[in-house]
């Protein structure tokens, strides 16, 4: 059984970054795809971007390209979300999740809120 | 890019009813990556269907997947009181590589 376990709420200023981890026990970090969705306060799900197996690479929603960076540490099985230049749209709670093509488990998520 | 339409976006229904929820893709979306998800306020979404109709472990027989193509459905056969919540779909495929329906609110009646 996979279990996903995030770091805690951030509060951050427009303009700063911000770096949200999530920690695997179950499985070791290599046997999963990790991916990252986010959602808004009262909106829908929204999906940032994660590891492709088929072409063996980090793969970005286009709308984060060039502001998100999802990095791996295999020897502590954690995943990192890093989002930059902040602003008060990317106020949300951020998911860590497994895919097979689904996403199969979630982590309990991170409430980032960007406010001066 | 595939975009996912659900409908309706709201549902009030009763306990004991039944609840059918659509899906809509842009273009055809493989059967194999079609999911549905539950999310209760608070809570992080729970996979229920994966492969259009294969139900996740842990999930009762009254949630069943359908559909192929370009139309997805999720039925609920008889409500029960913790059902209420709202569920996405979700496609895996092409670019983007995961997108969401918008979300159906089922509401108590």
């Amino acid at each position: 059984q996979v279990q996903l376990v995030q770091s805690g709420a951030e509060v951050k200023k427009p303009g700063a970054s911000v770096k949200v981890s999530c920690k695997v026990s179950g499985y070791t970090l290599t046997e999963l795809s990790m991916h990252w969705v986010r959602q808004a306060p009262g909106k829908g799900l929204e999906w940032m971007g994660g590891f492709d197996p088929e072409d063996g690479e980090t793969i970005y929603a286009q709308k984060f390209q060039g502001r998100v960076t999802m990095t791996e540490d295999t020897s502590t099985d954690t995943a990192y979300m890093e989002l930059s230049s902040l602003r008060s749209e990317d106020t949300a709670v951020y998911y860590c999740a497994t895919s097979s093509g689904s996403l199969d488990y979630w982590g309990q998520g991170t409430l980032v809120t960007v406010s001066s | 890019e595939i975009v996912l339409t659900q409908s309706p976006g709201t549902l009030s229904l009763s306990p004991g009813e039944r609840a059918t929820l659509s899906c809509r893709a842009s273009q055809s979306v493989s059967s194999s990556y079609l999911a549905w998800y539950q999310q209760k306020p608070g809570q992080a979404p729970r996979l229920l269907i994966y492969g259009a109709s294969s139900r996740a472990t842990g999930i009762p027989d009254r949630f069943s997947g359908s559909g192929s193509g370009t139309d997805f459905t999720l039925t609920i056969s008889r409500l029960e009181p913790e059902d209420f919540a709202v569920y996405y779909c979700q496609q895996y495929g092409s670019s983007p590589r995961i997108t969401f329906g918008q979300g159906t609110r089922l509401e108590i009646k």
